[in-house]
């Protein structure tokens, strides 16, 4: 079955320190792989994309994520955390239904906590 | 530009009743879905749209029909409100080319089903 983990629901980090957010898949072929991040009563907003090319990718608010297809992982990072990064943070891939339609699937969820 | 919205923001429903969410995008994306968020659930898929006139059933389509006359609107209708459906709901919408992967998505509807 398609899937995508994140396996931590909480990551809590000090401002100023560096962050991972965990993601791993399992589809079939080449995965498109997105994060999305969403701040409290607001929609998600895209934060970056894989696609192909090269395997790490970067996006807004200096983050970036590094594609591993033989860990089948796309883990988030930033090199220094900011308060206001706290918010919670999707993975999501895209899965094809069929010839030329797609859908995407999303993580759980982790909760990121940026501490003062 | 407004982009993706959603009506209402808030609602609440009592078990029986029936209601429709509207999604309005004005970026002429030919994508459209519908998501809930549920607390330790992520977002699950209920419906989607690869065009107008065109509808198909994602991971979590029971109890919702959609529907999409019009390009630019999303419908999505709860027949018989069940306390189950008490939820967040989001819509998000996309184009079709290689370069326009990303979601847009809608600041959300909360529903409540008493």
């Amino acid at each position: 079955a398609q899937s995508v983990a994140q396996p931590e629901d909480q990551v809590n980090v000090a401002e100023g320190n560096p962050l991972t957010v965990k993601c791993t898949y399992s589809v079939s072929g080449n995965p498109y792989l997105f994060w999305y991040v969403q701040y409290p009563n607001r929609g998600l907003q895209f934060l970056l994309k894989y696609i192909t090319g090269d395997n790490l990718v970067k996006g807004s608010y200096g983050f970036e994520a590094e594609f591993n297809k033989s860990q089948t992982s796309f883990h988030l990072k930033k090199p220094s955390a900011l308060v206001s990064d706290s918010a919670l943070y999707f993975c999501a891939v895209r899965v094809g239904v069929n010839s030329g339609t797609y859908k995407y699937i999303f993580g759980t969820g982790t909760r990121l906590k940026v501490l003062a | 530009n407004a982009g993706v919205t959603q009506t209402p923001k808030f609602r609440v429903l009592k078990t029986g009743q029936s209601m429709t969410l509207l999604c309005a995008q004005d970026m002429n994306h030919e994508y459209m879905y519908w998501y809930r968020q549920d607390p330790g659930m992520g977002l699950r898929l209920i419906h989607y749209s690869v065009g107008e006139g065109t509808t198909a059933k994602g991971e979590v389509p029971d109890g919702y029909n959609v529907s999409r006359l019009k390009k630019q609107n999303f419908l999505l209708g709860l027949e018989s409100a069940a306390p189950s459906q008490t939820s967040v709901y989001f819509c998000a919408s996309k184009g079709f080319r290689r370069e326009q992967e990303t979601q847009y998505f809608g600041p959300g509807t909360r529903l409540l089903v008493l």
